[in-house]
């Protein structure tokens, strides 16, 4: 059975101190991993997806990475803007479901 | 952009009453999904279903239906409401990229359903 855990389960964070968020997982086979944001009361959006070890994505503060275990999500000198949870989730070979991790609860403080 | 359509943000539902959620993807999307999402559980996949008229069960659906008439309207009915179903909906759609590429979910704004 696929499973995804997320660490730390609330982080806070001054503006422009840096840190990673992480992503384990298990699965049968990854066909994708993807980060989700997902701010308070909406629908997460889509952020990155990852395909195979080694691969890495980056987009403003954010850069995620992967290998065969887990993911990272590292964001460089946030700003308050980037509070929100981050979700992590995988797809696999055999279905058509996406396993969702619990997210990250970050919060940004000025 | 692809826009995912939830009908209602919020509902408000007394125990045994019949409720419909109702979801519309403009892009065209084979896949559509039923999610909910609660505190300390995360999200968790209701329905799904990969083509009109089809339907598959995911990892909690019961006391849910759906229903997939046309290809961009994707329906969850709750038969008879129960206060345990007072959660957050989403409604999610794919392109289907077939068994060697995947693509990502595309959400709506979801709809918070209230069960008194």
């Amino acid at each position: 059975e696929d499973q995804v855990t997320q660490s730390p389960e609330a982080l806070r964070l001054q503006e422009g101190e840096s840190s990673s968020l992480n992503c384990s997982y298990t699965v049968s086979g990854l066909r994708g991993l993807f980060w989700y944001r997902q701010d308070p009361g909406k629908g997460p959006e889509f952020l990155f997806t990852l395909y195979s070890a080694g691969e890495e994505k980056e987009k403003e503060r954010l850069k995620a990475t992967l290998t065969k275990k887990e993911s990272f999500l590292h964001i460089t000198a946030p700003k308050p803007e980037d509070s929100a949870t981050y979700l992590c989730a995988v797809h696999d070979n055999y279905g058509q479901n996406f396993v969702f991790g619990p997210g990250t609860r970050l919060s940004v403080l000025p | 952009d692809v826009k995912v359509t939830q009908s209602s943000r919020y509902l408000v539902k007394r125990t045994g009453e019949k409720v419909f959620l109702e979801c519309v993807q403009d892009m065209d999307h084979e896949n559509m999904f039923w999610y909910r999402q609660d505190p300390g559980l995360g999200l968790r996949l209701i329905y799904f279903s990969y083509d009109v008229k089809m339907k598959e069960k995911g990892d909690i659906p019961e006391g849910y239906s759906v229903s997939r008439e046309k290809k961009e309207r994707f329906s969850l009915i709750l038969e008879s409401a129960s206060t345990n179903q007072t959660s957050m909906y989403l409604c999610a759609s794919r392109m289907d990229r077939g068994p060697t590429n995947t693509g990502e979910l595309f959400f709506g704004e979801g709809s918070r359903l209230t069960v008194l």
